[in-house]
Formats: structure tokens, C-alpha cells, sequence
């Protein structure tokens, strides 16, 4: 039972564009939401979170909006960058649970 | 302030083998999860410690063990391993144990099973 998705394996964006990756939820208990960017041989690096009681949180140029209704998730970063280009996850969890949920994660590739 | 340290990176073990991969928390955390990614997946939830005590477990058999030390570090153990136990473990640190908290993960240890 995959809770949460991310139904695009990859996604090749221009530099300077924005860049939108997207993933779906199941289960409308989740509570708050992250996302995390993973570089090959590294582990997975904290990126931003939302609380299920927002729809939107920014930090400079990544931008996360939730859409309870539609149990959606989305990470938008703009501009973008050759760095940005990384598998992100998203990650879904519950207060009072202990373990974050993830996607499969989208293959973002950032082309000059 | 340091980050979440593994050992080893990477290890290679035989079918029936026993395993065990350390962690070493981010300063400052009190607990430790253990994530399994197959190739091409996201991390499993394996277990959670929090102050020594298993604090929570995901959909693996009890081979899969682990422990938690005074000062937080922690290890996960797998006995008799499978080759389907080939995987990339990440340990991941966090502050408080209760759900909710930001968790940040360690470079992971990559372990191939023949």
C-alpha cells in the first residue's frame, strides 16, 4: 500500500525555469509534510516543510503548497539552478508517530 | 555542530551472514531512526530509538534489531541475511521522539549481499 506517490520518475527543467514536482497522499491523517533532496552517495537532505494546518511555506527559492482537499502536495523552486538537479523526496508523517513516509521520488535534472 | 555520521559506507556480506551498521547522531538529538531504500525507492521505516528504548517499528522481522547508547549513538543489527536485504541503510537523527520532528539523515551505509 504506497501512502504516498510521486508519480513522475523524472522531470528535465531549462536553468532559470521553474521547476514543480509533485506527489499524491492516501491517507488524510498526515499531519505535516517534507522534503528532502538526495545526491548520489549521500543521504537525504532536509529541504523545507508544511504543517497540514498551512497551504503554503517558502524559503527562499523553494516554495511548498498543500492541497488537503485534494491530498497533493507540490515543491516549486524558481529559479532554477544546475545544483537543484537531484532525486527529491517527499516524506509524510504523523504527530505522535515515529516514522516519515516517503514517495519514490522524481529525478530532477536541470539543463543549461 | 556535527551532522549524523555512518559506518561503514559500504559492505559486502554473504547469504546467512550477520550485520551491523553504527550511527552517530546530529549534536544536540535524543533519537534515532533506521530507513531501508531498495534501488529505485524511497526509505523504508524500519524502527525508531528514543532514549534506548525501541520507540516504534515498521513492517520488518524481528532479524532486524538494534540499540541505542547513553550518549545516542545507535547500531542496527540483521541476522541471518537475506539477499534481498541488499540495500542503501540510512540513519536518520532527530529531537524529541514523539512524532512531528524535523529528522535528518546520515550518508547512509550501502550493503550488498551475496
Amino acid at each position: 500500500d504506497q501512502q504516498v506517490k510521486q508519480n513522475s520518475p523524472s522531470l528535465s527543467v531549462q536553468e532559470g525555469r521553474i521547476s514543480i514536482l509533485n506527489c499524491d497522499y492516501t491517507n488524510s491523517m498526515f499531519d505535516y509534510f517534507l522534503w528532502y533532496k538526495k545526491y548520489p552517495a549521500e543521504g537525504p537532505t532536509f529541504l523545507i516543510s508544511i504543517s497540514s494546518i498551512k497551504d503554503k511555506n517558502e524559503d527562499g527559492r523553494f516554495t511548498v503548497f498543500l492541497n488537503k482537499s485534494a491530498k497533493h502536495l507540490s515543491l516549486h523552486i524558481v529559479p532554477s539552478q544546475p545544483g537543484d538537479s537531484a532525486v527529491y523526496f517527499c516524506a509524510a508523517g504523523l504527530q505522535g508517530a515515529q516514522k516519515l513516509v516517503f514517495g519514490q521520488g522524481t529525478r530532477l535534472t536541470i539543463n543549461p | 555542530e556535527t551532522g549524523v555520521t555512518q559506518s561503514p559506507t559500504h559492505l559486502i556480506k554473504t547469504r546467512g551472514q550477520q550485520v551491523t551498521l553504527r550511527c552517530s547522531s546530529q549534536s544536540g538529538h535524543n533519537t534515532v531512526s533506521w530507513y531501508q531504500q531498495a534501488l529505485g525507492q524511497g526509505p523504508q521505516f524500519i524502527f525508531q530509538y528514543y532514549r534506548e528504548e525501541e520507540n516504534g517499528r515498521g513492517n520488518f522481522p524481528p532479524r532486524f534489531s538494534g540499540l541505542q547508547f547513553p550518549n545516542y549513538s545507535s547500531e542496527l543489527n540483521v541476522n541471518a541475511l537475506e539477499l534481498d536485504d541488499s540495500a542503501l541503510y540510512l540513519c536518520a537523527s532527530s529531537f524529541g521522539g514523539t512524532g512531528g520532528e524535523t529528522q535528518y539523515f546520515g550518508p547512509g551505509t550501502r550493503l550488498l549481499v551475496l
